[in-house]
């Protein structure tokens, strides 16, 4: 079965510094990939989605970007963070074989920007 | 945008009774999929509804599809205190690689 890994966990970040969040994925090849962001209590952003290596759609322009270095890593980044990118950082994947199913989804990471 | 909105946004029962929330949408969809994440958690599928399909069931969980109206129902029942959760319907649109949320129902069983 498939397993999502993010990290941190938790991170809290000064505003202006720069963020990576990693998310692997086991037990599937060639899965689509999403990020997600959640602001307290509140729905799902879809961020960014990969169909493949380096095939990467944004979704929302803002001072994120996305990159799939591997098939089964998909990296959030940004070169300053801002207040607003505060919130809840999902990762999930959906395997893709011609017609979308469910997703799985990763623990997430919470990022607090100071 | 959120395609899907979820009604009630809150909703608390007590523990042993029914719960039900609703979904609606607004574009032609190939299926219609609801998530449960409790706090501070990532997103757990529950069930998914294909659009040719109208009432699904599992376990405790009864999911309908209203394609005419463009929405969906999902009912548990026997509410138990672990059911306490968010729930999110997402639906999957055609010719897209990616499913489009709705912003939660936010359910609490009171024990």
């Amino acid at each position: 079965s498939q397993t999502i890994h993010q990290w941190p966990a938790t991170l809290v970040q000064p505003v202006g510094s720069p963020l990576s969040l990693e998310c692997t994925v086991e037990g599937t090849s060639n899965p689509n990939l999403y990020w997600y962001r959640q602001a307290a209590g509140r729905g799902l952003q879809l961020l960014f989605y990969s169909v493949g290596i380096g095939q990467i759609s944004s979704e929302v322009p803002q001072n994120l970007s996305a990159s799939r270095p591997q098939d089964r890593q998909f990296i959030l980044s940004s070169k300053k963070l801002l207040l607003s990118d505060s919130g809840f950082y999902l990762c999930a994947l959906a395997v893709s074989s011609g017609r979308l199913g469910e997703q799985f989804f990763g623990p997430g990471t919470r990022l607090t920007v100071l | 945008s959120q395609q899907g909105e979820e009604d009630p946004q809150a909703l608390s029962i007590q523990e042993g009774e029914n719960a039900t929330m609703n979904c609606s949408y607004k574009t032609s969809i190939n299926n219609l999929q609801w998530y449960r994440q409790n706090s501070g958690r990532g997103l757990v599928h529950l069930i998914l509804i294909r659009s040719n399909e109208r009432e699904k069931h599992s376990g405790r969980l009864r999911v309908t599809l209203d394609t005419s109206k463009k929405s969906s129902s999902l009912l548990i029942t026997a509410s138990r205190a672990a059911d306490t959760a968010s729930y999110f319907c997402a639906t999957d649109n055609f010719g897209n690689e990616k499913l489009t949320f709705g912003t939660g129902t936010r359910l609490t069983i009171i024990p």
